[in-house]
């Protein structure tokens, strides 16, 4: 099993532009998350999806976009890009509403 | 409201000394327990979890963490500390939900 994966692992955007970034794990886990990692405030939750067709908001929704067509696969768009977007992205995905495993984060930088 | 807490920032140790992480947190029952380590440019590897009974819960990597209802608190430790475990550690909840709630972080330094 490779896991959770992530592509890319880094990106440069300029204000304004859009991009996805990918997320899929074959593990066949229900549950699947996006995160952002800023310095000094730990993890905090962007959107989650508890299966296929399903998705909802978590803590820092805005600017971002979801869907979830299958179980494996689980983007996360960016609409029109902004500093305030600089960040390391992680996807997570679990079996259970309760542990999460990580992939290896996409490092992403607005100018 | 639900948090968790993490108090301590950094953290410098010495190599082969022991190790305590605090983990404190605030919510009306008994939260589902985890804790994760990230070494530098990498992803979160879950060391280990609490979900109920014995309230001393072993880990990866010789880790082990301790649930204390009366404190809420759910400290991690370990006897004595090598060079590879110097990371960032996170305590991480899940309050009943579909979501994990993340404690800000303890980096952790370790001096030979």
């Amino acid at each position: 099993n490779a896991g959770v994966t992530q592509t890319p692992k880094f990106q440069v955007l300029k204000t304004g532009q859009s991009m996805t970034l990918q997320c899929a794990q074959d593990m066949n886990h229900e549950y699947m998350s996006w995160y952002r990692q800023d310095p000094g405030m730990g993890l905090r939750l962007i959107h989650y999806s508890v299966g296929a067709g399903i998705t909802d908001q978590g803590e820092v929704p805005n600017g971002y976009n979801v869907s979830r067509s299958t179980t494996e696969d689980f983007p996360l768009r960016l609409l029109s890009a902004a500093p305030s977007q600089t960040s390391v992205y992680f996807c997570a995905s679990s079996p259970s509403p309760y542990e999460q495993y990580f992939g290896p984060g996409t490092r992403l930088t607005v100018t | 409201a639900q948090s968790v807490t993490q108090p301590d920032i950094h953290i410098t140790v010495s190599e082969g000394a022991s190790l305590e992480l605090r983990c404190n947190y605030s919510y009306g029952a008994t939260p589902y327990l985890f804790w994760y380590v990230q070494s530098p440019g990498q992803g979160l590897q879950l060391l280990l979890k609490y979900f109920s009974g014995d309230t001393l819960v072993q880990g990866i990597k010789g880790f082990e963490a301790e649930f204390k209802r009366s404190q809420s608190s759910f400290n991690l430790r370990k006897p004595s500390v090598h060079w590879s475990d110097a990371a960032e550690y996170f305590c991480a909840m899940n309050f009943g939900n579909e979501k994990l709630t993340f404690g800000t972080g303890t980096r952790l330094t370790i001096i030979p």
